[in-house]
């Protein structure tokens, strides 16, 4: 199983965007994989956010802001979850994840703090 | 409106047998293109995933935990089960029931509210 990297933490301030990376190891490939995305605040189960394959290929989910998408850095292997115009409600653990040989794979999640 | 929710004990001793029930509502596991799966978290910690049951009974599961783990569905009750042996202090987790469907790919998009697992002698 590959082990999909997500930085432990980030911050960012109200109104401003936030832009967390969940980078894939270098024996594959991000432009092969959706990036699924998940918010999880305390107590509360992950809630789906989108997926990102390319930009004719993505979804959001259900009732999830336009100020959430998805985009890739195929230079650093890495999907990237961007949140703009910041909200103090977006605080919360952010995780991404990918299917991988017909099972998921969960990244190590980062806390974002809105200061 | 799909909802789903998780049960069953809330203590286990080491190297007993976990039995945790997913029952859902809102969707019917004859429906082509759904599943059900399981994801735990324990305290603190990241997500990670454990097994899928697809409509058409094919099963998936985690390569690390695939030996200890069986999941099963009842279509008529709308349950999903799902089996742990041999379980550990490790295991501790809150145990979550996903809905997932596919639109152009497979996303976990529906989640139970969890019940947390604790094992302890």
């Amino acid at each position: 199983q590959p082990v999909v990297t997500q930085p432990p933490s980030s911050s960012a301030s109200p109104g401003e965007s936030a832009r967390l990376t969940c980078t894939l190891p270098s024996d594959i490939n991000v432009g092969n994989y959706n990036i699924y995305w998940y918010q999880q605040k305390p107590g509360s189960p992950p809630r789906y956010l989108l997926y990102y394959s390319s930009d004719s290929d993505k979804g959001q989910g259900s009732g999830v802001p336009s100020r959430f998408s998805g985009s890739k850095d195929a230079s650093a292997n890495t999907g990237i979850l961007l949140i703009s115009g910041l909200h103090s409600e977006d605080e919360a653990d952010y995780y991404c994840m990918i299917w991988s040989s017909n099972a998921v794979v969960f990244g190590g999640g980062t806390k974002l703090t809105v200061l | 409106q799909i909802t789903l929710k998780e049960s069953g004990p809330t203590l286990v001793k080491p190297t007993q047998t976990l039995t945790l029930t997913c029952t859902f509502s809102g969707f019917s596991l004859t429906t082509s293109r759904l599943g059900v799966g399981w994801i735990r978290q324990p305290p603190g910690r990241a997500l990670e995933w454990l097994a899928v049951i697809y409509w058409d009974d094919d099963k998936r599961y985690s390569p690390s935990l695939m030996g200890r783990l069986t999941i099963t569905k009842d279509t008529s009750k709308n349950h999903v089960v799902l089996t742990m042996t041999n379980m550990d202090p490790v295991d501790t987790a809150t145990y979550y029931c996903v809905h997932t469907s596919y639109s152009n790919t497979w996303s976990l998009d529906y989640w139970g509210q969890g019940t947390l697992v604790t094992v302890s002698s």
